[in-house]
């Protein structure tokens, strides 16, 4: 199984709204990572977990909260967004410490803040 | 700091035909990975193919192949007898094989489109 599961695959919210992003894969790994995505751009790092603690934060606006419960789940909470956080948002996942070093990519899920 | 340099922002290719995709980066590390990453209109982002920076031979997998030339620092992808669904954008990444390093550098991609 090579899968990361991504849900809602869509959502559209106010920027008064309160909402999550939920990310979940089986593989095992113990990394997980939360990314942005503008159209035609390459994915911008926002956060990782390495052993459900948060190893890298890029000065990302507090707006965003992720968690990461267990190793197998990851969430990215959403508050008081603004329309240009309008954008794909992709988890991923990936085995440290074993040599191999790829991502694996969930779906992602389309954000629109209005 | 590593950077990774996908200096064509697009290219076409008839089916069939041969293309490359070209990727440099700069670094000052002698371990590392490097990746191609696809992802379609749309779809899912794939790994298409990786290369370990202490291997000499070039990875392969079946019509994708790369060019790894470690002393220049270029990682360029070769689709062979290319398909309507290698029509996508290409991301060249690169990853650090320091222990407790978990970025990935991607480059800023190539959109691929495959001519009929």
């Amino acid at each position: 199984d090579t899968e990361v599961t991504q849900t809602p695959k869509h959502l559209v919210m106010g920027m008064t709204n309160k909402k999550s992003l939920k990310c979940e894969q089986h593989m095992g790994h113990r990394a997980m990572y939360w990314y942005k995505q503008k159209a035609k751009k390459p994915p911008e790092l926002m956060f990782v977990y390495s052993y459900e603690k948060l190893s890298i934060n890029e000065s990302v606006p507090s707006r965003f909260s992720p968690e990461c419960p267990n190793s197998s789940l990851l969430n990215l909470h959403l508050h008081a967004l603004q329309p240009e956080d309008s954008a794909l948002y992709l988890c991923a996942s990936s085995r440290p410490g074993t040599g191999r070093y790829e991502q694996y990519f969930g779906p992602g899920t389309r954000l629109t803040v209005t | 700091a590593q950077t990774v340099t996908q200096s064509q922002p697009e290219m076409s290719v008839q089916e069939a035909e041969t293309v490359t995709l070209s990727c440099t980066y700069d670094t000052s590390e002698s371990d590392y990975y490097l990746f191609w990453y696809k992802q379609p209109p749309s779809r899912q982002m794939i790994l298409v193919i990786r290369q370990e920076a202490y291997k000499q031979q070039n990875a392969t997998e079946n019509r994708f192949s790369v060019n790894f030339q470690k002393a220049a620092k270029s990682f360029s992808l070769k689709i062979s007898d290319s398909q309507l669904g290698d029509a996508a954008m290409y991301f060249c990444a690169y990853r650090s094989a320091v222990p407790g390093t978990y970025k990935y550098i991607f480059g800023t991609g190539t959109r691929l489109k495959v001519l009929a």
